[in-house]
């Protein structure tokens, strides 16, 4: 089973729509989880933290259900610059590694 | 903004050939990685640097690579004898004690050929 895993996609929605993404792990003992951006043959971009409280920054909403051991990112108002590549990422062990998955991506159309 | 430095941005070379990458982190970051991304595939890790030692290295970081520290400001990867298959971006990263947002270099594309 990987690690992290994320249907790729893609996710073609018109501008304002409202789109969700989900994402599971594998590994119960993973202590912190984030959203990160990537742009077509770019660096990854971090997005946000994901808490069990869940958290709100803007138009993006992201929640984790450690039970189920699920996260999602929720994007609200859909702009054409959010177009790009959505990576679920988790942090594993105590060296500060990154646990990618594949990514989603997401095409917001005019 | 603060930023993390990769060159060359594109490396290609022939087969068997040792490569360099380069990485200026962070300047007050303690924390180093390098990952790769073959394309269309997901980002990977390959190893971790602390403290002037490794801390932990993947599978795909076999004896073909290593790191070096050498000067308190670079940060290289280094491909032995380079292979078809190690064409892919490679991203170096840095970050702070106690922060988990890392800060990603723009990449160094390599193409084996």
């Amino acid at each position: 089973r990987k690690e992290v895993e994320q249907d790729p996609g893609p996710f073609n929605v018109p501008e304002g729509a409202t789109v969700a993404f989900n994402c599971t792990y594998s590994n119960s003992a993973s202590q912190s989880f984030f959203w990160y951006r990537q742009d077509c043959r770019k660096e990854p971009k971090l997005l946000m933290s994901v808490y069990s409280s869940g958290n709100e920054d803007g138009r993006f909403t992201a929640q984790l259900n450690r039970a189920s051991q699920y996260i999602s990112l929720l994007i609200r108002d859909s702009k054409l610059s959010d177009s790009a590549t959505y990576l679920c990422v988790a942090l594993a062990g105590n060296t500060g590694k990154l646990i990618f998955g594949q990514g989603t991506t997401l095409q917001v159309k005019p | 903004e603060p930023e993390v430095t990769q060159t060359p941005s594109h490396q290609v070379t022939q087969m068997g050939q040792e490569v360099i990458l380069r990485c200026v982190p962070i300047s007050n970051h303690l924390y180093f990685y390098w990952y790769r991304q073959i394309l269309g595939q997901k980002v990977e890790f390959l190893v971790s640097f602390y403290n002037n030692e490794i801390s932990e290295k993947s599978e795909i970081f076999d004896d073909q690579f290593s790191v070096e520290r050498p000067d308190g400001s670079n940060f290289t990867l280094k491909i032995r004898s380079t292979k078809l298959e190690d064409s892919a971006m490679y991203f170096c990263a840095s970050r702070d004690r106690g922060q988990y947002g890392y800060t990603f270099g723009s990449g160094t594309r390599l193409t084996v050929v």
